[in-house]
């Protein structure tokens, strides 16, 4: 079963720099997607940016970048030019691209908080 | 477009009551999903749909948990009874499809209390 570590409980960032979120997952399969959620206080999960792993070019949404390292399963976030509305709780997911089993697998979170 | 949406967003019952929840999917997406979020957890798939039909109840309890989807839109998610342990935010998500990279999008999530 594909499982997907978070280790960063908490994070923290001041405005205007640079954080990295950090993911590693375990899988067998060779082909699937990568995705970063972000959660706000109360407020629905939307997608923040995704990966597929066949594709070598790292992913960039904005302010937004994947750092996608394929034969070490990790991929980290980095938000540039952090902004107060980044302030959220983030998720890594990941999914298969084949088979019957389309379930997103979600880390534990990171929560982020962005200081003025 | 709308997105999806969910009700109740707060809800607190006594133990062994029975809770409901509702989730309304964007419109022309097939595809439905009911999500379990514990508190400092993410969210975990409890069932899917195709349309009106259930393909992955996997990890739905089914001793206490039901769910329909009538007619291949709106969905109901019922706990009877419910138990001290299913305080979490119940999580409703939509997509086009299965296949491909289709973008899951969430409802804003039903907060369930039981006390």
């Amino acid at each position: 079963a594909q499982t997907v570590t978070q280790s960063q409980p908490e994070m923290s960032v001041q405005e205007a720099e640079t954080v990295t979120l950090s993911c590693t997952y375990d899988t067998s399969e060779s082909d699937y997607y990568l995705f970063w959620y972000k959660q706000p206080p109360s407020r629905q999960m939307i997608l923040v940016i995704r990966q597929e792993a066949y594709k070598q070019q790292n992913a960039t949404e904005n302010r937004f970048s994947v750092n996608f390292q394929k034969a070490a399963k990790s991929f980290s976030l980095k938000i540039s030019d952090s902004q107060l509305g980044d302030a959220a709780m983030y998720f890594c997911a990941y999914r298969t691209s084949g088979g019957s089993n389309y379930k997103l697998t979600f880390g534990k979170g990171t929560l982020l908080t962005v200081n003025p | 477009e709308a997105g999806v949406v969910q009700s109740p967003r707060y809800k607190i019952i006594e133990k062994k009551q029975p809770v409901a929840f509702w989730c309304n999917p964007i419109s022309g997406h097939n595809t439905l999903y009911w999500y379990r979020q514990n508190l400092g957890q993410g969210p975990e798939l409890l069932i899917r749909y195709e349309n009106e039909e259930a393909v992955d109840d996997s990890q739905l309890p089914k001793d206490r948990f039901s769910a329909e989807r009538l007619k291949g839109v709106d969905s109901t998610l019922k706990i009877q009874p419910a138990e001290l342990g299913d305080s979490a935010v119940y999580l409703c998500a939509s997509s086009r499809a299965v296949t491909g990279v289709y973008e899951q999008y969430f409802g804003p999530g039903t907060r369930l209390t039981v006390t």
